[in-house]
């Protein structure tokens, strides 16, 4: 099993409707990020949490809100989707102290119509 | 300013050749500084980290740091057309919260 799994895949969804990310992790990190990527913009930081209580807004979180649910959950929610919100988007998870760099999942395609 | 500058590429270099591939960034408290390869549609896998100034190689890659000059670099040594793809440039910031990425640099070796 991959050490962080993310699902769905790939998600085609209307404007307007709500649409939740799910990602899971085996490695144990209380640290856990959710990014999408844009092609030009590189990876830009939507959430992060460091543990269960401890869940912090990243540099394009506006539209996007986030539960994490355990240790090893963490979701992204779009409560209202909008076509600007069609990307790529990972989660990713790391140590403590980010010493060894993220572990990402396989990413999900969000495609908004 | 974006934190974390590459240039975006493409960058073409024949197969056997060396690729150099650069990143500057902004914060200066920085300490740990990363590279990942990204195939298209895939995700970010990481090659190398760097912590100290200087050179770090491993295998076909070195990577080069410069803090006074907040400069990091990826060499990759004999490119084979397999190494195509997108070079991503991580900074650990300075708070420790959280990676920042550069845009990426494309790199196409041409067989």
């Amino acid at each position: 099993d991959a050490d962080v799994t993310q699902t769905p895949r790939n998600r085609i969804t209307k404007t307007g409707k709500r649409i939740m990310l799910e990602c899971s992790q085996t490695k144990g990190h209380d640290r856990m990020y959710w990014y999408r990527q844009d092609p030009g913009l590189g990876l830009r930081l939507i959430y992060y949490s460091f543990d269960v209580k401890d869940i912090n807004k990243g540099e394009i979180s506006d539209g996007y809100s986030v539960s994490r649910q355990a240790q090893a959950k963490f979701s992204l929610s779009l409560e209202s989707a909008i076509p600007n919100q069609t990307a790529l988007y990972f989660c990713a998870t790391s140590d403590p102290h980010g010493a060894y760099g993220y572990t990402f999942g396989s990413g999900t395609r969000l495609t908004v119509v | 300013q974006k934190e974390v500058e590459q240039n975006s590429g493409p960058l073409s270099v024949p197969e056997g050749a060396i690729a150099s591939l650069n990143c500057t960034y902004s914060d200066r408290g920085s300490q740990s500084f990363f590279w990942y390869r990204q195939y298209s549609g895939k995700s970010p896998e990481l090659i190398m980290s760097i912590y100290s100034n200087g050179d770090k190689e491993d295998g076909r890659f070195t990577a080069q740091l410069n803090k006074a000059s907040q400069y990091v670099s990826l060499l990759i040594r004999d490119s084979q057309p397999s190494d195509s793809a997108t070079y991503l440039c991580a900074v650990l910031n300075n708070y420790g919260q959280n990676f920042v990425f550069g845009p990426g640099t494309r790199l196409s070796v041409l067989p």
